[in-house]
């Protein structure tokens, strides 16, 4: 099964700056990555798709990059509510998997 | 609109099984397929498994072979989660999820407590 491993584990930042979180593979996924957000007390939210693509009514200030093993989502701007817990997906192999979380304290 | 409303908390003793259900709404339910994923109490995102309705194939994660099933009823729209020989290391949220490529939607969660 595919690892990823998500770091740093805790991000934290004020508001209007900008975020960076990891998502690294144990074997290349492609571009078949996704990113959740999760926020205290709700279910995941689909962010990105295939990497770099914006699920729908997803803010222009989240970005998503990379491809192969290395992963990056960018958050610009940072807002009160996107303290959550962020969670990348490889939708590569069965079973998929999720990375462990970063946690992004604002 | 799709919608995925989900069987209530369940308290359970260790050594039982529990059943969770997921009625879906609002898409053609055999055309999609449905992942089950678990979150400990403070814990991160687990995938347990995947099921196609249309077909019946699953994919399960090894951790949860043999002691998981997946199923549904295309007759009412209805996804099923079993998970027997429950532990105390079972207790989690448990969610259904819609997910293709470029959406997901997620039941509201099951809460499932194993305690003697």
């Amino acid at each position: 099964e595919i690892v990823l491993t998500q770091s740093p584990a805790t991000l934290s930042l004020s508001p209007g700056e900008r975020a960076t979180l990891s998502c690294r593979a144990s074997q290349s996924v492609s571009n078949f990555l996704a990113w959740y957000q999760q926020r205290p007390g709700q279910a995941p939210r689909l962010l990105i798709y295939d990497g770099s693509s914006r699920a729908t009514g997803i803010p222009a200030r989240f970005s998503g990059s990379g491809s192969g093993t290395d992963f990056t989502l960018t958050i610009t701007s940072l807002e009160p509510e996107d303290l959550a817990i962020y969670y990348c997906q490889q939708r590569s192999n069965w079973p998929r998997t999720f990375g462990q979380g970063t946690k992004l304290e604002i | 609109q799709v919608l995925l409303v989900q069987s209530g908390a369940e308290v359970k003793k260790p050594g039982a099984s529990v059943k969770v259900s997921c009625k879906a709404s609002g898409y053609t339910f055999s055309l999609y397929g449905l992942t089950w994923v678990r979150q400990a109490p403070g814990q991160g995102l687990e995938w347990m498994g995947w099921i196609s309705p249309q077909n019946g194939n699953t994919h399960y994660a090894q951790k949860f072979q043999g002691r998981v099933t997946m199923t549904t009823d295309t007759s009412t729209n209805m996804a099923y989660l079993e998970v027997r020989s429950l532990t105390s290391d079972d207790t989690a949220v448990y969610y259904c999820a819609r997910e293709t490529w470029n959406d997901a939607y997620w039941g509201q969660g099951t809460l499932v407590i194993v305690s003697s």
